[in-house]
């Protein structure tokens, strides 16, 4: 059974910084081009960032520049470094799995991870 | 900058058909965007309905199609029940993913 299980949020001041990481089981993570997507209190969904299995990393505009992910495969664990960060990045964090080119979808989802930015 | 487009608000009684669409700020909404719907409750993670258009997930049911009508992807839902009642996502990938604003079904 695939699981992903997100970690590491919790509150922060503006300008500071947090690592979320997301521990995926049941798969060959390796293989798989991972995703991060967020949401805001009351608000819709975003897509974040993503990383393929071979490395390659893309990020949205909103958050180029401040947000780095990577994984570790030996410990089937994606992260999401935030570095100054604001108020507007005060949202629930998912982690998910994306499905090959050319589908290009997301199939599975963790729970989520709060982060809050305030003073 | 391209948005995605969906409707605010539905509603369906149960038993009912209901339609949602995502559409382009600018352009038309075709396969090549690979559409995919998300169904989320509050409190809860996403769920995957459909991807590439009008391909149904593992484990959806069949009163959840996909497709193209006209310039934008669609969602129908046939023989609406009340815990389809949720929030629904359209995301179109064009070079990124881009998801609409959502769509909040009401089923009453």
């Amino acid at each position: 059974e695939v699981q992903l299980l997100e970690s590491g949020g919790g509150l922060v001041q503006p300008g500071g910084s947090l690592r979320l990481s997301c521990a995926a089981s049941g798969f060959t993570f390796s293989s798989y081009a991972m995703t991060w997507v967020r949401q805001a209190p009351g608000k819709g969904l975003e897509w974040v960032s993503t990383i393929t299995s071979g490395g390659a990393t893309y990020y949205a505009d909103s958050v180029k520049g401040r947000f780095t992910i990577s994984r570790d495969n030996s410990k089937n664990t994606l992260y999401l470094q935030m570095d100054s960060l604001r108020a507007e990045d005060t949202a629930v964090y998912y982690c998910a799995r994306r499905m090959p080119q050319p589908t290009n979808y997301f199939d599975y989802w963790g729970q989520g991870t709060l982060v809050t930015v305030s003073s | 900058q391209t948005v995605v487009t969906q409707e605010p608000s539905f509603s369906v009684s149960p038993g009912g058909t209901v339609t949602l669409t995502c559409g382009l700020s600018s352009g038309s909404v075709s396969t090549n965007y690979y559409p995919s719907w998300y169904q989320q409750t509050p409190g809860q993670a996403p769920r995957t309905l459909i991807y590439s258009t009008n391909t149904r997930s593992s484990g959806v049911p069949d009163r959840f199609s996909g497709s193209i009508l006209g310039n934008k992807a669609a969602l129908t839902i046939t023989g609406a029940q009340a815990d389809d009642e949720s929030d629904y996502y359209c995301v179109l990938y064009m070079g990124r993913w881009v998801f609409g604003g959502g769509t909040k079904l009401t089923v009453l």
